[in-house]
């Protein structure tokens, strides 16, 4: 069966750090990969989402990044966080229509 | 601009009794419709979908219903659990990606 896996569960980090969050995905080859993010009270916000390695689609400008080094591996980066970027970060892979979540990270900027 | 709405953001149902859900979307050519459930500081988890070819699709005490002249969408449980108490989030699929609503926080009282 498949399995998604996220890292950090929480992460606290002071505004102008970097940020590295990872995704892998088990069982499963190919997937389409999806970076959401829910910010308090709020609902999703997709992010980035990849078909493929190398290949990334960004849904809203901003200073976050994300890179898909392997087939089952999604990154989310920053170089410098925002106080705007606290929230809750969910990572997805589909292979049709329905998409799996992950465990989710607790990012707080302070 | 929103595509997807759940103009509810709670529902208070007792245990025992029908829950539902209700989510509008402004656009007549998504064609695939999901509903998920999130518990707190965890991944949302699919639960039901339906394409536009059905009117309704049921599993379990979970029915998902689909006017499509309305473009409004509901998810009824019953009965009614306390572990059914969660945010309930409505998503519409096009373009191998998932628009969400706002959610619904559901609250079933013992």
């Amino acid at each position: 069966s498949q399995t998604i896996h996220q890292w950090p569960a929480t992460l606290v980090q002071p505004v102008g750090s970097p940020l590295s969050l990872e995704c892998t995905v088990e069982g499963t080859s190919n997937p389409n990969l999806y970076w959401y993010r829910q910010a308090a009270g709020r609902g999703l916000q997709l992010l980035f989402y990849s078909v493929g390695i190398g290949q990334i689609s960004s849904e809203v400008p901003q200073n976050l990044s994300a890179s898909r080094p392997q087939d089952r591996q999604f990154i989310l980066s920053s170089k410098k966080l925002l106080l705007s970027d606290s929230g809750f970060y969910l990572c997805a892979w589909s292979k049709g229509a329905e998409q799996y979540f992950g465990p989710g990270t607790r990012l707080t900027v302070t | 601009d929103q595509q997807v709405k759940q103009n509810s953001p709670s529902l208070s149902v007792q245990e025992g009794r029908i829950s539902i859900l209700n989510c509008d979307y402004t656009n007549s050519m998504f064609d695939y419709f999901l509903w998920y459930k999130k518990y707190p500081a965890e991944g949302p988890t699919f639960l039901i979908s339906i394409s536009s070819i059905k009117d309704k699709n049921e599993d379990g005490r979970f029915t998902v219903f689909l006017n499509k002249s309305a473009k409004h969408l509901s998810l009824h449980i019953v009965p009614s659990q306390p572990g059914d108490s969660a945010v309930y989030f409505c998503a519409v699929e096009g373009a191998q990606k998932l628009v969400f609503g706002q959610g619904t926080r559901l609250t079933i009282n013992p």
